[in-house]
């Protein structure tokens, strides 16, 4: 089946230490979003791709950073995580335009030690 | 972007209806409203989107009137199941926001 896929499902790092999230989706759509959420709050948008256009929120920290090498695979990096980025990391995808509805990945859940 | 506020908990019993109201005052012309479910642990799923007047599919029903301010997302006949929390989206595919969501609690 078509699907966003999130690899890994749960990460655990150190405080500090850099770390890499992947998302791979199989429904050639054109975007690809990213995702942070904490327990019990909504998702929290921190950029996403428009093909390859970047287009990062406003108040998404420097330490977050994206690359997309391809139309089906998104990374996020997370430069030098604190404790405070401990959340669920969720990958999603639309086909591109006006209201069209987005497919959400699994998950990553990271936990910083 | 419109701001968006849903209630933080329901409570209903087995095989009743519910309906649960996101109240999305500035919503723009090109905003679309997508109501979305998620279990623990999950991914939210997409359950129903609709612009104005009345959307139905296999398992939701959408009403947003005339003036667009608010929808209704009415899940007939709830299941143990149905417990999760559900949230509205307001926007266009570029610029949208996540209301804070309901968590629905189905009792037997």
């Amino acid at each position: 089946d078509a699907m966003v896929i999130q690899n890994p499902r749960y990460q655990v790092t150190q405080f500090g230490k850099p770390v890499t999230l992947s998302c791979s989706q199989t429904l050639n759509h054109n975007v690809m979003y990213w995702y942070q959420q904490k327990s019990s709050q909504a998702p929290k948008l921190l950029f996403h791709y428009y093909d390859k256009d970047f287009n990062n929120e406003a108040d998404t920290p420097d330490n977050f950073q994206s690359r997309r090498p391809n139309t089906s695979f998104c990374f996020l990096d997370i430069r030098s995580p604190g404790l405070g980025d401990a959340a669920m990391y969720l990958c999603a995808t639309s086909r591109s335009g006006v209201g069209d509805t987005q497919y959400f990945g699994p998950g990553t859940r990271l936990t910083v030690l | 972007l419109a701001k968006t506020t849903q209630p933080i908990s329901m409570d209903s019993y087995e095989g009743q209806e519910v309906n649960i109201t996101c109240s999305h005052n500035n919503i723009a012309t090109n905003d679309y409203i997508t109501w979305y479910q998620q279990f623990p642990s999950q991914g939210p799923r997409f359950i129903i989107q609709g612009y104005k007047t009345k959307v139905t599919n296999e398992v939701a029903s959408l009403f947003i009137p005339a003036d667009r301010k608010s929808s209704t997302l009415s899940l007939p006949r709830v299941s143990l199941s149905d417990t999760a929390v559900y949230y509205c989206l307001v926007g266009d595919g570029q610029n949208f926001v996540f209301g804070p969501g309901t968590r629905l609690s189905v009792l037997p």
